[in-house]
């Protein structure tokens, strides 16, 4: 079965410092994975996605997230936090074939102090 | 702009009280989810039309109940809600994903007070 694990259910860091959040997935085929981010009362945002061809992967507002197989890891980054942006990120694994099921992990929220 | 769209956005109901929940959708997906979302908790599929055909999580409640009259709109019927039911409800779509895996669009989504 396919699972997602997200260390660290919040995460500080000071503006301009580095930002990352860890991700590890468990899959028994190639993986789907996506990062998204979520403001508050808002929905979901795509940040990026991996499906298998570069493993470092860029996204939106300056985030990537290197696809490391070994590690099972699938962690996001970014060189230097913005105040906006605090928001709660959500790592997922997709079930390849079939219909697009997402299973997501448990949530880091991101607290940015100036 | 091409987008998912929720209303209303923030809903209040009574205990036992139906309640119905709208997205509409102007990216011509063809893949509709619905998903409920705790406080401080990660979405939780509860189930998703591909074209018409209807497809249920098998943990979703019977409670919980959809209709997708065309493409471009989906319902989250609530029959009895209940207090654990109030959450945030997520629509979401994406392209066709026989093939391919493609990201799901996510809408605003819908706060779901129940008194």
């Amino acid at each position: 079965a396919q699972s997602v694990t997200q260390l660290g259910s919040h995460v500080s860091v000071s503006e301009g410092a580095l930002v990352l959040l860890r991700c590890n997935y468990s899959s028994s085929v190639p993986p789907y994975l996506f990062w998204y981010v979520q403001y508050p009362n808002q929905g979901l945002q795509l940040l990026l996605k991996y499906t298998s061809a570069a493993t470092l992967v860029k996204g939106i507002n300056g985030f990537e997230a290197e696809f490391k197989k070994s590690e099972t890891s699938f962690h996001l980054t970014k060189p230097s936090a913005h105040m906006s942006d605090a928001a709660e990120y959500f790592c997922a694994v997709s079930l390849s074939g079939g219909y697009n099921k997402l299973i997501f992990g448990a949530g880091t929220r991101l607290a940015v102090h100036p | 702009d091409a987008m998912v769209i929720q209303n209303p956005r923030y809903q209040v109901t009574q205990f036992g009280k139906p309640v119905t929940l709208s997205c509409s959708q102007t990216l011509n997906h063809n893949v509709m989810y619905w998903y409920q979302q705790k406080s401080s908790q990660a979405p939780k599929l509860l189930f998703h039309y591909y074209d018409k055909d209807f497809n249920n999580e098998a943990d979703t409640p019977d409670n919980f109940q959809s209709r997708r009259p065309n493409t471009s709109f989906c319902f989250l019927d609530i029959r009895s809600p209940g207090l654990g039911d109030a959450a945030m409800y997520l629509c979401a779509t994406s392209r066709d994903t026989i093939t391919v895996v493609n990201e799901q669009y996510f809408g605003p989504g819908t706060r779901l007070t129940v008194t």
